[in-house]
This record gives structure tokens, sequence and C-alpha cells, in this order.
């Protein structure tokens, strides 16, 4: 199976400020890596697919790059709807394991 | 609009078992790949398994292989996840989730608003 490692796993930051989650998987994936967005008490939202493709609706402040096993989420000027928790996914392989979340915080 | 609209909260006994639903609209439910995905209290997701409702094709993660089943009803575009013995370590909020095509990399692109599921004697 593939692991997922996100860092850092909680993240304090401030409104304007630009933040770069990393996730790294334990084998090579090409670009078959999405990135979600939860926010508390609610399901997740797909953000990211394919390592670098914003979803429809998703703000342009996000932005995702990386190929073969690193990965960066990056959020360009944080917003107050920004504070959540974020995954990556690789959909390379079953099981399409997640990474164990990175937790925005103010 | 594709919509995945699960069942409600549940609250059974260790022992007991169970089957929830998640049912689909707004898309050929036979030709994309449906998950679940578990989320314990406080905790990260679990990626369970996937079904193709087309052939039934199923396959599980290394942790739930064996204690769940996962299976669809292409008759009325809904698939379920089982439990045939609950244990209080099957106390979750779960998700469902459409796989998307290659268009989008096979990610889970459509979500259910979650169930929760509590087992407690």
């Amino acid at each position: 199976d593939i692991r997922m490692t996100q860092s850092p796993s909680s993240l304090s930051a401030s409104v304007g400020d630009r933040v770069t989650i990393t996730c790294r998987a334990s084998r090579t994936i090409s670009t078959y890596l999405n990135w979600y967005q939860q926010k508390p008490g609610k399901a997740p939202k797909l953000l990211i697919s394919a390592a670098s493709y914003l979803e429809s609706g998703v703000p342009s402040r996000f932005s995702g790059s990386g190929s073969g096993t690193d990965f960066t989420l990056t959020i360009s000027s944080l917003q107050p709807e920004d504070f959540a928790a974020y995954y990556c996914q690789q959909s390379y392989s079953t099981p399409r394991t997640f990474g164990q979340g990175t937790k925005l915080e103010i | 609009e594709v919509q995945l609209v699960q069942s409600g909260a549940e609250v059974k006994k260790p022992g007991e078992s169970l089957k929830i639903s998640c049912k689909t609209s707004g898309y050929s439910f036979s030709n994309y790949w449906i998950g679940w995905v578990r989320q314990m209290p406080g905790k990260g997701l679990e990626w369970m398994g996937i079904i193709y409702p087309g052939d039934s094709d199923t396959r599980y993660g290394p942790s739930f292989q064996g204690q769940v089943t996962i299976s669809a009803d292409k008759s009325i575009s809904t698939a379920y996840l089982q439990w045939s013995s609950l244990k209080a370590s099957d106390t979750a909020m779960y998700y469902c989730a459409r796989q998307g095509d290659l268009v989008t990399y096979y990610a889970m692109d459509v979500w259910g608003q979650g169930t929760t599921v509590t087992v407690s004697s």
C-alpha cells in the first residue's frame, strides 16, 4: 500500500498569510494526488485533483503542485473561511490512502 | 446536479448488525465507482473501499477487509455499507463519495453528508 505523509499536522497562521502544506507518497504516484478541505461538522470537499487542477468554484488563491512523490498545497493569502483541515489522497492505486491531515488554525 | 444523500444517524449495541445507505442522483450510477470513508471522532479520513455498481467489482482497504461489506443496488442507484456484528470501535462518521473518472484522476469528487454511527452498550 502507498503511504501518504502530510506535514505539518497543524499550522497556526493569520489572515493574509501564505501557507504551504506538503504531502509525500511512499512511492511514485505520477500526478494522481488530490487535496480536500474539511470544515468542522461538514463533509470533505474536493479542492484540487491531478495534483494541480483547481476544481470549479475553488478560489484561485489555492494552488497545487508536484509529481512523483512530493506535492504541495499553497494558499496564497489566507482568508477567514480557509481555516479548516486539509487532506491529501493518492488515487494511483487501491487502497486510495489519505494523508493524516493538516489542521489550519488561526 | 449530482447528489449523494445518506441515511440517518444510528445508535446500536455491540454485536448488532447495521446497513447504512447512500442514495445517488444526477448521474449514471452504474458507470462510476462509489466509495466509503471513515472518520473516527477527532481523527482523519480513512479510505474503506469502493464498488463499481456496473459489475459489483469491490475493493477494500486492508483494515476493513472482512470487517464490512460494500454493496450496491443499480435499480435504485444506492450504495450500502454494512456490518454483521458492530464493535464500539466502529463508532465514527461514515461518508460515501463518488469516485470521479480519469478527467479528475479518480478523485472523490462528490460527497454525501455523512452518517454518524454510535455503538455503545
